[in-house]
């Protein structure tokens, strides 16, 4: 296992259609984490798992978000509708591992460019 | 309120040290972090530190924590140009697991 894995790595799309992206965390970690990053500013919290449950979810998620980690292994984002304003990086990072360092630390994957044309 | 603010730009020239400067609202954060991110590539984690310490040293990278003023730095010795990169600072609270981070310091070196 060689890290965090996110597919696809760019994808286009025209407004109203939905994107979905997927998710591997490192295979001990049992908490993953979706964050959304623009242009210029810094990675913004979506939402996050540990295991199968999803503990908390951003404010700012609209209705048209959605995230499922079904068997606490793999992760999905759903983006339902999209809008232009949806365009930016979505970022998906694993925590956990034995050791201090494992159990407090984010692993990041590459991110899924998001274009909404 | 959560918020992590640092400076948008650092321009510093080859071979003298950089320091980033970050500060935090949350006075429970727990984990302070400095990630980095490259263009085109994904975040990664440089350093950390936990909340009772002051400093931790880890080669080219000292990190100070200041509790007291809600301040983090990170100075960069003998910055080179592959030090060329835009740096994060995150912090975790203490009441939840999500990490908040700053807009980034994006640093510049000149010859």
């Amino acid at each position: 296992d060689t890290g965090v894995s996110q597919d696809p790595r760019h994808k286009i799309t025209k407004r109203g259609q939905n994107v979905t992206f997927r998710c591997d965390p490192i295979s001990e970690h049992n908490r993953l984490y979706w964050y959304r990053q623009t242009l210029g500013q810094g990675p913004e919290f979506l939402t996050y798992f540990q295991n199968e449950a999803q503990l908390e979810k951003s404010r700012l998620l609209s209705d048209r978000f959605s995230a499922e980690r079904p068997k606490g292994s793999f992760s999905t984002l759903e983006i339902q509708r999209t809008e232009q304003g949806d365009s930016a990086m979505y970022l998906c990072a694993s925590q956990g591992g034995t050791g201090s360092s494992g159990a407090n630390v984010l692993t990041f994957g590459a991110g899924s460019r998001l274009t909404v044309l | 309120g959560e918020d992590v603010e640092q400076s948008l730009f650092l321009s510093v020239r080859e071979g003298d040290s950089s320091v980033i400067n970050c500060t935090y609202t949350d006075s429970s954060s727990t984990y302070l972090y400095w990630y980095k991110q490259e263009p085109g590539a994904g975040l990664q984690l440089l350093t950390y530190i936990f909340s009772n310490m002051d400093m931790k040293q880890d080669q080219r990278l000292t990190v100070l924590l200041n509790k007291k003023d809600k301040h983090l730095s990170l100075r960069i010795a003998d910055t080179q140009t592959g030090d060329s990169a835009i740096y994060f600072c995150a912090e975790r609270y203490s009441s939840a697991s999500k990490i908040i981070f700053g807009s980034g310091t994006r640093l510049s070196i000149r010859p």
